[in-house]
Formats: C-alpha cells, sequence, structure tokens
C-alpha cells in the first residue's frame, strides 16, 4: 500500500514564475492538506481539500491555490513566486470521517526560489 | 487563536538516559495533541496522539506523552534514549471543535543522543 507521494522531489523557480505542486494521498484516504515548512521552522498550514473544494484555509495569500481532482490527488500552485516561498511543502492526508486519527504526511517537495 | 510552544531548539541527553521533549498550546475547546518526527529530508512520521482518556498516551518506539490539562502540556518523554532516537520532533494541536485537519505545529525541538 503506496502511502502519500508527492512529485517532483526538487524544484527551482526564479521570482515571479509560477509552480505547480503534485500529491497522491493514501489509498482510502479523500482529504488531502497543504503544509509550508521554511528552513528550521515548524510547518505551516496552507489549505485543506476535500471533495474537491478548499474547506480550510490558512494565513496565506490568494497567490497559493490549489485543487482536488476527482481520485483524491492534489495540486498546490504558486503565483509570482517570491524568495520566501523557498520551503519544502508537505502534503499531508486523511480521512474525512475520521476526525481525530492523524495525518500523514509525504516526504515533501523542496522548493528554492532564486 | 491555537498556537504550540515548544521552549528548547535543542535537547542533549546520553543513551540509555531518560529524555523529555516539553509542549505547550494553546486552544479553544477540546485539544487533539500529537507528536511527529522529522529526519533529515523526509516528511514527518506519526508518534503519537492524544484524544481523549487517559492522561498518559503510548506510541511508536517506546515513546509516550502525558497530557496536563491544567498545565496546557503534553510532554513528549521515553524511559531510555537511543542514539537512532536522533532526530528533530514536532508537537502540534488541533481544536476539536472546528472540524477539519488544520492542524498547528510547534517550531520543533532537535534531539541529540549521544552514544
Amino acid at each position: 500500500d503506496a502511502g502519500v507521494t508527492q512529485s517532483p522531489t526538487h524544484l527551482i523557480k526564479t521570482r515571479g514564475q509560477q509552480v505547480t505542486l503534485r500529491c497522491s494521498p493514501k489509498s482510502g484516504h479523500d482529504t488531502v492538506s497543504w503544509y509550508q515548512q521554511a528552513l528550521g521552522q515548524g510547518p505551516q498550514f496552507i489549505f485543506q481539500y476535500y471533495e474537491e473544494e478548499e474547506r480550510q484555509r490558512g494565513n496565506f495569500p490568494d497567490r497559493f491555490s490549489g485543487h482536488q481532482f476527482p481520485n483524491y490527488s492534489s495540486e498546490l500552485n504558486v503565483n509570482a513566486l517570491l524568495l520566501g516561498d523557498s520551503a519544502l511543502y508537505l502534503c499531508a492526508s486523511s480521512w474525512r470521517l475520521a476526525g481525530t486519527n492523524e495525518q500523514f504526511f509525504g516526504p515533501g517537495t523542496r522548493l528554492t526560489v532564486l | 487563536a491555537q498556537s504550540v510552544a515548544q521552549p528548547e531548539d535543542q535537547v542533549n541527553v546520553a543513551e540509555g538516559n531518560p529524555l523529555t521533549v516539553k509542549c505547550t498550546y494553546s486552544v479553544s475547546g477540546n485539544p487533539y495533541l500529537f507528536w511527529y518526527v522529522q529526519y533529515p529530508n523526509r516528511g514527518l512520521q506519526f508518534l503519537l496522539k492524544y484524544i481523549t482518556g487517559d492522561n498518559l498516551v503510548k506510541g511508536s518506539y517506546g515513546f509516550e506523552a502525558e497530557f496536563n490539562k491544567s498545565q496546557t502540556s503534553f510532554h513528549l518523554k521515553k524511559p531510555s534514549a537511543l542514539v537512532s532516537d536522533s532526530a528533530l520532533y514536532f508537537c502540534a494541536v488541533r481544536a476539536s471543535n472546528t472540524g477539519g485537519f488544520k492542524t498547528i505545529f510547534g517550531a520543533g525541538t532537535r534531539l541529540f543522543v549521544k552514544a
């Protein structure tokens, strides 16, 4: 049973560009959350998707947007990249009806903005 | 607003000695509390959680944590540390009354176990 997978592993972009990160949840999970982990910090919640809609959002600007597909996989899009967007982006999956359960995390995508 | 504090950036302990990694939290309503561990260049790995019931919860790899409601703390403990326990540990809280999976993480504590 594959866990949470993310692609690509690493990505280098320049300021002003746009980036798309991808995530496939653990089998049986229908909810995907995205987190940004800057160097030396804990993960920061960006948003959560289930039933193909954004359900919760953290304190991130509109440059951060997402999408969830019918197969529960998800994309994170970041427009107009800033140097400060350089971070490890983590995807976490869960089953919506098991609200007390922990989330399962993928290995992350390391984004570097030059 | 929810918040998590991990007051120690780093904890150093000798192999075989007990270890404690501290965590305090702030949340409205009853909290769901979690500990995760992160190894270099890896995602987060779940260790244990407190939802309700017994204040002492046991998790993976011999770790346990004690929920203290009056002190709003959830300290991670292990009776005998291993060198392989050296990693970055995150405490996290989720509000039980908001639904969803939005989870607030602390800044992390780096555990270093010396042989």
